[in-house]
């Protein structure tokens, strides 16, 4: 079980908007920890995404935006595309233990 | 540019003990840590481990405390995570990241660890 929640799938059609949530708790994103997301495509590594909330590393599209409200943040694509298929993956620390929390994954289907 | 090379797929044994090496170039090494993450066949990404390469501090969550130990060679720019009393339930890819404030920046191209009798 992951210590950060995500919807296990979510999915939209070419073009669309698609945002997906983590729900995290007060010894993680609720301290102010801050949310990163990756995105997996199967059998690859994962590739960092979003990070510090909301910044995009040099290369990842604007379509991408993250956002942190409280315990929870969240992770919007704009202009749906055949190769945003993936898997997406939140993920904070914990305050105390500095240790990284993921949430389980959200398997993204364009249709 | 930043890369982190692993090292090749392994088979063990259950009880056996495994090292996975991680090269890292096109950066200063000793300026970020290196985090370990797994990744279960069919499963989520799991946080193993971290060192930092600056001083070799090293934080390990709890469920692999006594079982997994962090090193580096500085001067090879390479880290190495050993992991021991395999189970099965060990089987897994095994990844490097570049740890920059507490987000995984690059990752290695992953380590297939299979325990198997």
């Amino acid at each position: 079980q992951s210590i950060l929640t995500q919807p296990p799938s979510v999915s939209g059609l070419p073009g669309q908007r698609v945002t997906i949530f983590c729900t995290g708790s007060i010894s993680n994103i609720g301290a102010g920890s801050d949310v990163h997301w990756y995105q997996q495509v199967p059998g690859k590594a994962p590739k960092l995404l979003i990070y510090g909330n909301n910044n995009r590393p040099s290369g990842v599209p604007d379509r991408f935006s993250g956002s942190r409200s409280g315990s929870s943040a969240s992770l919007a694509i704009t202009g749906l595309q055949g190769d945003d298929e993936a898997d997406y993956y939140c993920q904070s620390h914990d305050s105390r233990s500095s240790d990284l929390v993921f949430g389980g994954g959200t398997r993204l289907t364009v249709l | 540019q930043v890369q982190l090379m692993q090292s090749g797929a392994e088979a063990k044994k259950p009880g056996a003990s495994v090292k996975v090496s991680c090269k890292a170039s096109g950066y200063n090494f000793i300026n970020y840590g290196i985090s370990w993450v797994r990744q279960a066949p069919g499963q989520g990404l799991e946080w193993v481990a971290w060192i930092g390469a600056f001083n070799g501090n090293k934080n390990y969550a709890q469920k692999f405390q006594g079982r997994v130990t962090l090193t580096l060679d500085t001067s090879a720019s390479t880290g190495y995570m050993e992991l021991r009393s395999l189970r099965s339930d060990d089987t897994a890819v095994y990844y490097c990241a570049r740890d920059r404030d507490y987000h995984l920046q690059h990752w290695g191209q992953g380590t297939l660890v299979t325990v198997s009798s």
